[in-house]
């Protein structure tokens, strides 16, 4: 198994540009979650999808971010408008059902807004 | 929700010696812990874990212990290496919704 893929590993943009992250989980397992990592404020959950449904966006900070999961081996967090303050390291990771599984985390986007 | 504290953010140890990493958790239903690394540039990788119903897990140079009277969980990592500088994160959950502590920076002088 090749893991979590996420697209793209380094994304700059300009300030009030669209940008899309993708990922695609790990074949059969069917939990998904996007996280945000910065240096203050470390992992913070954005929105986690169960059997493609979303289950709690409430880590989503704000109508800007909006996350889809079409079907079970791709999901995308679009952010528009970006800001500078959405500079930052996003992770998707994906787990199975059963209790006791760990998340296995993708390699993460590097975003940067300028 | 559960809320993980990790202590202390930042561990320097001789390579060759143990580091110990210690978290503790709110949540008394949490089940399940486990223990991810991160390197520079990658994603943080499941390195051990422990359910409520063992008290110690080892692996190799690893080991974790929980404690769940006191709820707080630690990693042990004996003969210390190199290659084990990194940021560590503990979590916890109980419905596979894990909580992650902050981080703590690990590093190893040769």
């Amino acid at each position: 198994d090749a893991g979590v893929i996420q697209s793209p590993r380094h994304e700059v943009t300009e300030m009030g540009q669209e940008v899309t992250l993708r990922c695609k989980p790990i074949s059969g397992h069917n939990s998904l979650f996007w996280y945000r990592q910065t240096m203050m404020r470390g992992l913070e959950l954005l929105i986690y999808f169960n059997n493609n449904v979303p289950i709690d966006d409430s880590g989503m900070p704000e109508d800007r971010f909006s996350a889809k999961m079409p079907n079970a081996s791709f999901s995308t967090l679009k952010i528009q408008p970006s800001e500078p303050r959405d500079s930052a390291v996003y992770f998707c990771a994906s787990s199975s059902d059963r209790v006791g599984y760990g998340y296995t985390f993708g390699s993460g986007t590097r975003l940067t807004v300028v | 929700g559960e809320n993980v504290e990790q202590h202390p953010s930042t561990l320097s140890v001789q390579e060759g010696d143990s580091a110990v990493i210690k978290c503790t958790y709110s949540d008394s239903a949490s089940n399940y812990f486990p223990w991810y690394k991160q390197e520079l540039g990658k994603g943080p990788q499941l390195i051990i874990d422990i359910r409520s119903n063992v008290g110690e897990k080892k692996d190799q140079r690893i080991a974790v212990t929980l404690n769940k009277t006191a709820k707080h969980f630690s990693l042990h990592i004996t003969e210390t290496q190199p290659e084990d500088s990194a940021v560590y994160f503990c979590a916890a959950s109980r419905n596979n919704r894990l909580a992650f502590g902050k981080g703590n920076q690990v590093v190893v002088i040769p």
